[in-house]
């Protein structure tokens, strides 16, 4: 079985300031690991993934994560945030089987 | 490019009462997931179709809880005798067999 954890349940910043949200995951076997974005009453829409290769992703909006095997952790990372990024973030593992499990989300809120 | 589509967005009903969800997936993903998510949560695995078989089960869902996928294309989700309980965001993701999972924004369920 796989476990996610996601270490700060909220976040506040200021914009134009760097961020950076954290996930640590536990596994017995390889994973897959996945950051999603969920903005209010909406689903959740896909900013990056670590299938295999290099540990360090890039995805959409500027965000990018470093997968670190020895830490079994997946952090993400933006240089500059705008108000625009405020929302959920959840990070998420498959290990075996199909299924996503997730964290229980950060929530990101950027000030002006 | 159309998304995953669910309907209805809403629904109140009374405890009780019987409810169904109907998702679109993207129309070449062979694979349809069902998860629920309740408020400060992330989401959790309820069931996943490849084509139209029902792979896998989460111990989530009772035997009040019922999906289908007859044709391998839309699947419904089907809630008999609701409880309070219940009240939650039911989304639905689509994939190939091996990519990443994109979600529908979701249909949120209120009991009264």
């Amino acid at each position: 079985a796989q476990s996610v954890t996601q270490l700060d349940s909220q976040v506040p910043v200021f914009e134009e300031a760097p961020v950076e949200l954290r996930c640590n995951y536990s596994s017995s076997v390889s994973v897959y690991l996945f950051w999603y974005v969920q903005y209010p009453n909406q689903g959740l829409q896909l900013l990056l993934k670590y299938l295999s290769g290099s540990t360090l992703v890039k995805g959409i909006n500027g965000f990018e994560a470093e997968f670190n095997k020895s830490q079994t952790s997946f952090h993400l990372r933006k240089p500059s945030v705008h108000i625009s990024d405020t929302a959920e973030y959840f990070c998420a593992v498959i290990g075996s089987g199909s299924r996503l499990t997730f964290g229980e989300g950060t929530q990101l809120t950027v000030n002006p | 490019d159309t998304g995953v589509s669910q309907n209805p967005r809403h629904k109140i009903t009374k405890r009780g009462q019987n409810v169904t969800f109907r998702c679109d997936p993207i129309s070449e993903h062979n694979r349809l997931y069902w998860y629920r998510q309740t408020l400060g949560q992330g989401p959790e695995f309820l069931t996943y179709f490849q084509n139209e078989a029902q792979l896998e089960k989460s111990r989530l869902l009772s035997d009040r809880f019922s999906a289908e996928r007859p044709k391998g294309s839309f699947s419904t989700l089907e809630i008999q005798r609701t409880e309070q309980g219940d009240s939650a965001m039911y989304l639905c993701a689509s994939s190939l067999a091996y990519g990443p999972q994109h979600f529908g924004d979701g249909t949120r369920l209120s009991i009264l």
